[in-house]
């Protein structure tokens, strides 16, 4: 079947500019991750869903970060008044409870 | 001292030969164990994981797990150009869902 899906797949904005993010995950999966990977850098872990809810959001970097999952399905992370610093593939992953993870394709975003 | 550690490399290996990638980490409570690999500009794709102290074989994949030492190692037997990429390992503390902790990874080249 269809794997993780996440659009758009690049976006460049303004600093400043608030951005949205979307993953699509894999149909039945109740699970789902949102991880940042910097240039260079390792995946670092933002926010995990369960169902609708977010028992962890331990990894959002600051309160311009937020993210919510409606329907068991869909999620989007939201960005506001976008940094430089917030530029990085952002990766959405999903999985049944604790089997492993499914990584989307990512979106890339620039900040200029 | 990161959570999880490996060298970055890159590392150089001729065609055929066994190539040994090395990952230690910090939290004695961890309870599994990820290899990813990651092309570039793609996202991780899932390798082996393993939660038992030893060995766990998979192909031309052996994932090594040492819980006393906190270490845990991928060896890939007759490498191929094809198995250049960068490989991430990962760790679940537990807690019943999957967030995994990913060290910044390690560059493989293999050469024909």
């Amino acid at each position: 079947g269809a794997g993780v899906s996440q659009s758009p797949s690049n976006k460049v904005t303004e600093k400043g500019k608030d951005v949205e993010l979307r993953c699509d995950p894999i149909s039945g999966h109740t699970a789902l991750y949102w991880y940042r990977q910097s240039l260079g850098q390792g995946l670092e872990f933002l926010i995990y869903f369960q169902g609708n809810s977010a028992p962890d959001k331990s990894g959002l970097p600051s309160d311009r970060f937020s993210a919510e999952r409606t329907g068991g399905s869909v999620s989007t992370l939201t960005i506001q008044r976008t940094q430089q610093e917030d530029s990085a593939v952002y990766l959405c992953a999903s999985s049944p409870l604790t089997d492993s993870l499914h990584f989307g394709n990512g979106t890339r975003l620039t900040v200029t | 001292q990161k959570e999880v550690e490996q060298n970055s490399g890159p590392l150089s290996v001729p065609e055929g030969a066994i190539a040994s990638l090395n990952c230690t980490y910090s939290d004695r409570g961890s309870q599994s164990f990820f290899w990813y690999r990651q092309y570039s500009g793609k996202s991780p794709e899932l390798i082996m994981f393993i939660y038992s102290n030893g060995d766990k074989e998979d192909g031309r994949f052996t994932a090594q797990l040492n819980k006393a030492s906190q270490y845990v190692s991928l060896l890939i037997r007759d490498s191929q150009p094809s198995d250049s990429a960068t490989y991430l390992c990962a760790v679940n503390r537990g807690g019943g869902y999957n967030k995994l902790i990913f060290g910044a990874g390690t560059r493989l080249a293999v050469h024909p």
